[in-house]
């Protein structure tokens, strides 16, 4: 069985601060990894995803995360946050041969002036 | 652009009614999905549907139904509804493929209110 586990379920930084957001899984065969945001009231939207390949991936606005088959890890990171990043993030994992996502609880980031 | 649409964003029912909630997709997608998202539980898979007419039970499928007639559409059925079904319902699809890195697209979301 597959899980995920996302450390923290708010984060709050000042703008211009460092973004880290923990994501930890659990899996027996290695998994694609992914990263959603959602703003207020709206759906999910990809930020990044890990298929295979480079274990750093770049996503959109800015926003990165490296997986650590080691650590189980797959961490999101944005060097310098900016008040339009305060949303919700989740972290989600699927193995091969499974059609659906399994996601973390999830975590909201503040960013303060 | 992948558009998944969502019938309603905010949907108010009473105990025991049916309720209807309908998504479409317009990129020829083979796979819809049907999560609920409950604060500090993430989003919980109800329902699957691989192919026209064909679905899979997801890991919360009690109290709830599918249908999937044409491919475009995937439709949840909350067959009486009851107020711990008060919740935020999100429509996804993604091309077909088992290899696993297929992008999931998600719908606005229906927030539904069970009185």
């Amino acid at each position: 069985a597959q899980s995920v586990t996302q450390l923290g379920s708010h984060v709050s930084v000042s703008e211009g601060a460092l973004v880290l957001l923990r994501c930890n899984y659990s899996s027996s065969v290695p998994p694609y990894l992914f990263w959603y945001v959602q703003y207020p009231n709206q759906g999910l939207q990809l930020l990044l995803k890990y298929t295979t390949g480079a274990t750093l991936v770049k996503g959109i606005n800015g926003f990165e995360a490296e997986f650590k088959k080691s650590e189980t890890s797959f961490h999101l990171t944005k060097p310098s946050a900016h008040m339009s990043d305060a949303a919700e993030y989740f972290c989600a994992v699927r193995n091969t041969g499974r059609r659906a996502l399994t996601f973390g609880s999830g975590t909201r980031l503040q960013v303060q002036p | 652009d992948v558009k998944v649409t969502q019938s309603s964003r905010y949907l108010v029912k009473r105990t025991g009614e049916k309720v209807f909630l309908e998504c479409v997709q317009d990129m020829d997608h083979e796979n819809m999905f049907w999560y609920r998202q409950d604060p500090g539980l993430g989003l919980r898979l109800i329902y699957f549907s691989y192919d026209v007419k064909m679905k899979e039970k997801g890991d919360i499928p009690e109290g709830y139904s599918v249908s999937r007639e044409k491919k475009e559409r995937f439709s949840l059925i909350l067959e009486s509804a009851s107020t711990n079904q008060t919740s935020m319902y999100l429509c996804a699809s993604s091309k077909a493929g088992l290899a696993g890195g297929e992008t999931q697209y998600f719908g606005p979301g229906t927030r539904l209110l069970v009185l």
